[in-house]
């Protein structure tokens, strides 16, 4: 088993709609989280950052914790065909990061 | 604006060559990381190093090496290469914590190895 688990997609969705991306875990030790998002032919950048569990909001992105199901999950509200890209989520521990496969997102107008 | 960069963009070599990957970091980070990304299998870490001439492996080291000599600098090396190495690299480095902090990404060389 994979340390961190996420489905690769590919999600198609409409513009406006919003979309789920989650991934799994499986050591229950670490408490740092990450999402990264990465744009065809660039390297992946830091979309948002939670510590432990609950919610972190920026504008129109959540990133959620789950640390009773391992369940890391990212909320995209009023998608825009400028989200279209990879989303890696990633847990943080030891100056490491664990990252999950990636889950290709296409948002079409 | 801080900044990873990598030598090269796209690359293209033949089996058997030796292959030299280098990454440059403007930002006084202690730790670099070296991954490279296959479809499905996503980011994958082939070596990092902490401290400068301080390196160790990751999930992935098989075929390859590195050498960190100033502390701004990682670089990797394919002694050998073949057409399994074919891939997507990248290069990240963060600053020292426990928690594995932000790390700042390249923009990643494409390498294709005939």
């Amino acid at each position: 088993q994979k340390e961190v688990e996420q489905d690769p997609g590919p999600l198609s969705v409409p513009e406006g709609a919003i979309v789920s991306l989650n991934c799994t875990y499986s050591n229950s030790a670490f408490q740092y989280f990450m999402w990264y998002r990465q744009y065809s032919r660039k390297g992946p950048e830091l979309l948002m950052y939670t510590y432990s569990s609950g919610n972190k909001e920026d504008g129109r992105f959540t990133a959620q914790v789950d640390k009773s199901s391992k369940y890391i999950s990212l909320f995209i509200r009023d998608s825009q065909p400028s989200d279209s890209a990879t989303y890696l989520c990633a847990r943080g521990g030891y100056n490491k990061l664990i990252f999950g496969a990636g889950t290709r997102l296409a948002v079409h107008p | 604006d801080v900044k990873v960069t990598q030598s090269s963009r796209y690359l293209v070599k033949r089996t058997g060559e030796k292959v030299f990957l280098e990454c440059v970091q403007d930002m006084d980070h202690e730790n670099m990381f070296w991954y490279r990304q296959d479809p499905g299998l996503g980011l994958r870490l082939i070596y990092f190093s902490y401290d400068v001439k301080m390196k160790e492996k990751g999930d992935i080291p098989e075929g390859y090496s590195v050498s960190r000599e100033k502390k701004e600098r990682f670089s990797l090396i394919l002694e050998s290469a073949s057409t399994n190495q074919t891939s997507m690299y990248l290069c990240a480095s963060s600053s020292r914590t426990p928690a594995g902090n932000e790390q700042f990404f390249g923009p990643g060389t494409r390498l294709t190895v005939l």
